[in-house]
């Protein structure tokens, strides 16, 4: 069975730009979470979806935002890019929303700047 | 606000040394814990998932614990190798709606 896939695996954007960050989950995993991870602030949660829905969001503004669309395929969007916004980005899914294992994708790498 | 760490930051030892990486967290009412692998540039790969009704789970030379009372958790690493060189990153969950927390993990070095 094919792991989580995430496209694209490296973004170099400018400032005040915006991007769109893809995560295709594991066949049959309906929730999908995504996080932030940086040298300083370690991973961090943005949000997370099950069956189109979010669950649950974390503490970033809201020029983060996401989707999940009905094959559970997720997108999530950055808009007017800043410095900060450098990290890497990782998105996990699970069966069902909230309990079992999380697996990992390898993450999209963006740098701002 | 659950907080989650992980002490030491970083950790060497030679090969073939039995190891053990800390976690503790602040709120004992969690639901489950999970330990993960990451290397460099990586994501991250899931190693064990201990519910909160669990004392321990193994899977070959790693054993984690979990004492809720206490906050903390352990992940033993038996007769360590330079493929276990990694960061290891623990993670709660507090209940099934809410999200997971992780610590800023163990960085492993095992030296051949």
């Amino acid at each position: 069975k094919a792991g989580v896939t995430q496209t694209p695996r490296y973004l170099i954007k400018t400032r005040g730009q915006q991007v769109t960050l893809s995560c295709s989950p594991i066949s049959g995993h309906r929730s999908v979470s995504w996080y932030q991870q940086t040298p300083g602030q370690g991973l961090q949660f943005l949000f997370e979806y099950f069956s189109e829905t979010q669950r649950n969001k974390g503490n970033f503004p809201g020029r983060f935002s996401g989707r999940q669309f009905s094959n559970s395929r997720s997108e999530m969007n950055v808009s007017t890019l800043e410095l900060g916004d450098s990290a890497l980005y990782l998105c996990a899914s699970s069966l069902e929303a909230g309990v079992g294992t999380q697996y990992f994708g390898p993450g999209t790498r963006l740098l701002v700047l | 606000k659950q907080e989650v760490t992980q002490i030491p930051a970083a950790l060497s030892v030679p090969e073939g040394e039995n190891l053990v990486l800390n976690c503790s967290f602040t709120d004992s009412a969690i639901y489950n814990l999970q330990w993960f692998r990451q290397d460099p540039g990586k994501g991250l790969t899931s190693l064990l998932l201990i519910q909160s009704s669990q004392r321990e789970q193994t899977s070959g030379r790693l054993n984690a614990s979990l004492d809720k009372s206490s906050g903390r958790s352990t992940l033993y690493i038996a007769a360590s190798q330079p493929g276990d060189s990694a960061t290891y990153l623990c993670a709660v969950r507090n209940s099934g709606n809410t999200p997971l927390v992780f610590g800023k993990g163990t960085r492993l070095s095992v030296i051949a």
